[in-house]
């Protein structure tokens, strides 16, 4: 069945340094991707998506892109801010239009 | 106010105890679904609704039930609970591609 793979955390950095969370996945045919983030004591929150090969998905200096060729769909940040701090999920939509997530990736940024 | 919301947000229960979790949406959104959450595991989908007469069971749906009383409103019910029912259970909407998760509900089974 379709499944998604995260690094593990935790993932401890220092403010302004690159960040990167590898991603991933197997699935039958084409599925969109997503990363959703869960802010402590709150619900998941969407962070990013994209819905084909090759596109990037952006938002608050995040991004990543859908590489078919090698089934990923690496998180980055280029800047992190004690504020990213959070748990960071990948996600798949599966052909019935169910989220399939990875286990998540604990990311702790220090001043 | 938030678009999901759900009620209670910490619950301590006991052994073979029926308890329910509630999730309400203002977002308009047919499409309802039920998770958990534990460490290390992500999230596990217990149970989805696409309308008020559709249900389905997800990938754990074992000791649970679920009821969708309005548009608004799916419920969770764990009718005799266990220990390794404790974890955080998550409600979510969906509208295309995207789904909209509640602040959970943290769960602890004695």
């Amino acid at each position: 069945g379709d499944s998604v793979t995260q690094m593990e955390g935790p993932v401890t950095l220092s403010e302004e340094a690159f960040l990167t969370i590898n991603c991933t996945y197997t699935a039958t045919g084409y599925p969109s991707l997503f990363w959703y983030v869960q802010y402590p004591g709150e619900g998941l929150q969407l962070l990013l998506k994209a819905t084909k090969a090759d596109d990037k998905g952006s938002n608050k200096g995040f991004e990543a892109t859908y590489r078919k060729e090698t089934t990923s769909f690496h998180l980055e940040k280029g800047s992190v801010q004690v504020s990213d701090s959070a748990v960071y999920f990948c996600a798949l939509s599966d052909q019935g239009g169910k989220l399939i997530f990875g286990q998540g990736t604990e990311l702790s940024v220090k001043p | 106010d938030a678009d999901v919301t759900q009620t209670p947000r910490n619950r301590i229960t006991k052994t073979g105890k029926r308890i329910m979790l509630e999730c309400s949406q203002t977002k308009g959104h047919d499409r309802m679904y039920w998770y958990r959450q534990d460490p290390g595991l992500g999230l596990r989908l217990i149970y989805y609704s696409f309308d008020v007469k559709d249900i389905n069971k997800g990938e754990i749906s074992d000791g649970y039930s679920v009821s969708r009383q309005a548009q608004a409103k799916f419920s969770l019910s764990l009718e005799s609970a266990i220990p390794n029912q404790t974890a955080l259970y998550f409600c979510a909407t969906r509208q295309a591609d995207t789904q909209y998760f509640g602040p959970g509900t943290r769960l602890t089974v004695l």
